[in-house]
C-alpha cells in the first residue's frame, strides 16, 4: 500500500499553545486531506488542498486551524490556540497517483492539558 | 451525514469468511461504492472500491446487488489480524472528501 508518514506520533501540549502537524503524503501528488478522530467517535473530515490552496472545509475547520506546504514535499496542520477539545486522532491522507482513492497516514495522537 | 447503514458489530470465526453488509438505497448512479477499515486507532486503510460490477483484490470481494442498493464485503479466510472497525462508503469518484459512519466492528474469534 502506498505510503503516507505523518509526525509527531503523539503530540502533548498545554491548552493554548499553538502545535504543528506534520504530513508527507504520496510523491508528487497536488491533493491531500487532514481528517480527525476525537477518542470513541467517527473519523471527520477537516480540509482538502489541492495545489496550494484550501478545496474544502468542513466547519470543524475554524479560523484556528490552517494548512500549509511548506515545502515541496510536506504539508502541515497548524492549530493556533489549543483547546482541550482538540484532544484528538488527526489523520492525513493523499491519492495515489492516477486514481483518487485516498490513503492515510498512521496518525498523530493530539493530546491538550 | 453517511448515506449508508452497516451493523453496528459481528462475530466471525477464525478462517471463516466473514461477510459484512452494507446499505445504500440513496445512491446515486454516479457515485462507488468503498470499503475502508480501521484497526484500534490506526490510519484507516483502503481495501476494495466498485461502481456496479463485483470486484476482488487480494484483500477481499465486493459484491454489489444489481439495483446497488446495496452491497457486501467478504474477507474469504478472516485471521485474528483481520479485527477491525471496516467502513462503507459511498463516494463520488474524484469528490473532495470521505464521509465516514460509525462502521462495523468486526471481532474475529480464535
Amino acid at each position: 500500500e502506498p505510503e503516507v508518514t505523518q509526525t509527531p506520533s503523539h503530540q502533548v501540549t498545554q491548552m493554548g499553545q499553538e502545535v504543528i502537524l506534520r504530513c508527507v503524503p504520496i510523491s508528487n501528488h497536488l491533493y491531500f486531506y487532514w481528517y480527525r478522530q476525537i477518542l470513541g467517535q467517527k473519523v471527520e473530515f477537516l480540509v482538502s488542498f489541492y495545489n496550494n490552496e484550501i478545496s474544502e472545509k468542513s466547519e470543524i475547520f475554524d479560523d484556528q486551524f490552517s494548512v500549509e506546504r511548506p515545502d515541496g514535499s510536506n504539508f502541515t496542520l497548524k492549530i493556533r490556540s489549543t483547546k482541550l477539545e482538540d484532544s484528538a486522532m488527526y489523520f492525513c491522507a493523499s491519492p495515489k497517483s492516477g486514481t483518487d482513492t485516498q490513503y492515510f497516514g498512521p496518525g498523530t495522537r493530539l493530546t491538550v492539558l | 451525514d453517511a448515506k449508508t447503514t452497516q451493523p453496528t458489530s459481528m462475530d466471525c470465526a477464525e478462517g471463516r469468511a466473514a461477510n459484512l453488509p452494507c446499505n445504500h438505497s440513496t445512491i446515486s448512479g454516479n457515485e462507488y461504492v468503498y470499503w475502508y477499515r480501521q484497526i484500534h486507532s490506526q490510519g484507516p486503510q483502503y481495501i476494495i472500491h466498485g461502481l456496479k460490477n463485483n470486484e476482488t483484490n487480494e484483500m477481499a470481494s465486493l459484491i454489489i446487488t444489481e439495483d446497488r442498493k446495496s452491497s457486501t464485503l467478504i474477507l474469504p479466510h478472516a485471521t485474528l489480524r483481520d479485527t477491525a472497525v471496516y467502513y462503507c462508503i459511498v463516494r463520488v469518484a474524484g469528490d473532495d472528501k470521505i464521509i465516514f459512519g460509525k462502521g462495523t466492528r468486526l471481532h474475529i474469534l480464535p
